[in-house]
């Protein structure tokens, strides 16, 4: 079994560029979520889809990020235009419907340098 | 005040050891405790979760939550060299509520 996949794995772009991550949760998972760590601090929660549907975007930044879960399967992270401080990793992860955030698999992250 | 407190390290020790790893939190609220592992350049791993107090082992992982102190330890015996790598904790209240990350601790076991 695939597990969860993102891309790219490393992004460099300019400020003020824009720039769109994905997300490929383990086929059957219903949850969906996006994280984002940046340099010297915690894994922070961004935002979670059950299916296509939003259920908590609470820990998205600001109106410069938009994400999608078309159809309920992959996910794309949208970030127009970027700032310096979005640089970070940003993570993935993915679960059963039934278990909700508490087991969650994570992809490998995309890694975004903004310049 | 975070929410959740984590010794970032790093913490070496010798192959065989025994490693203790804590956590402290100040949301009574959660009910749900998880260990991840990252190893460089990877996405955390699950190792294992508690749900409210006890204990719960898993080989040589052994999870323990005081939720009166309100303190989360994981515990690995027999430490191989392949255990190094961040070690992070996580906690939820469950549900669709969203997951609180420690900032992990950094492990390397000396062979």
């Amino acid at each position: 079994e695939a597990g969860v996949t993102q891309f790219p794995s490393h992004s460099v772009i300019e400020k003020g560029q824009t720039v769109t991550l994905r997300c490929d949760p383990i086929s059957g998972h219903d949850n969906l979520y996006w994280y984002r760590r940046v340099m010297g601090k915690e894994i922070k929660f961004l935002l979670h889809f059950v299916k296509e549907s939003k259920q908590d975007e609470s820990g998205m930044p600001n109106n410069r990020f938009l994400a999608e879960r078309t159809g309920g399967t992959y996910s794309t992270l949208k970030v127009q235009p970027a700032e310096l401080e979005d640089s970070g990793v940003y993570f993935c992860a993915s679960s059963p419907l039934e278990a909700g955030g508490i087991e969650q698999y994570f992809g490998p992250g995309t890694r975004l340098t903004v310049t | 005040q975070k929410e959740v407190e984590q010794d970032p390290g790093p913490l070496s020790v010798p192959e065989g050891a025994i490693v203790s790893l804590n956590c402290t939190y100040s949301n009574s609220a959660f009910q749900y405790f998880m260990w991840y592992r990252q190893y460089s350049r990877k996405g955390p791993e699950l190792l294992m979760y508690t749900y409210s107090s006890g204990n719960k082992e898993d080989g040589r992982f052994t999870a323990q939550v005081d939720k009166s102190s309100k303190y989360i330890s994981l515990f690995i015996r027999d430490s191989q060299p392949s255990d190094s790598a961040t070690y992070l904790c996580a906690m939820t209240s469950g549900g669709y509520q969203k997951v609180t990350f420690g900032i992990g601790t950094k492990l390397q076991v000396i062979p």
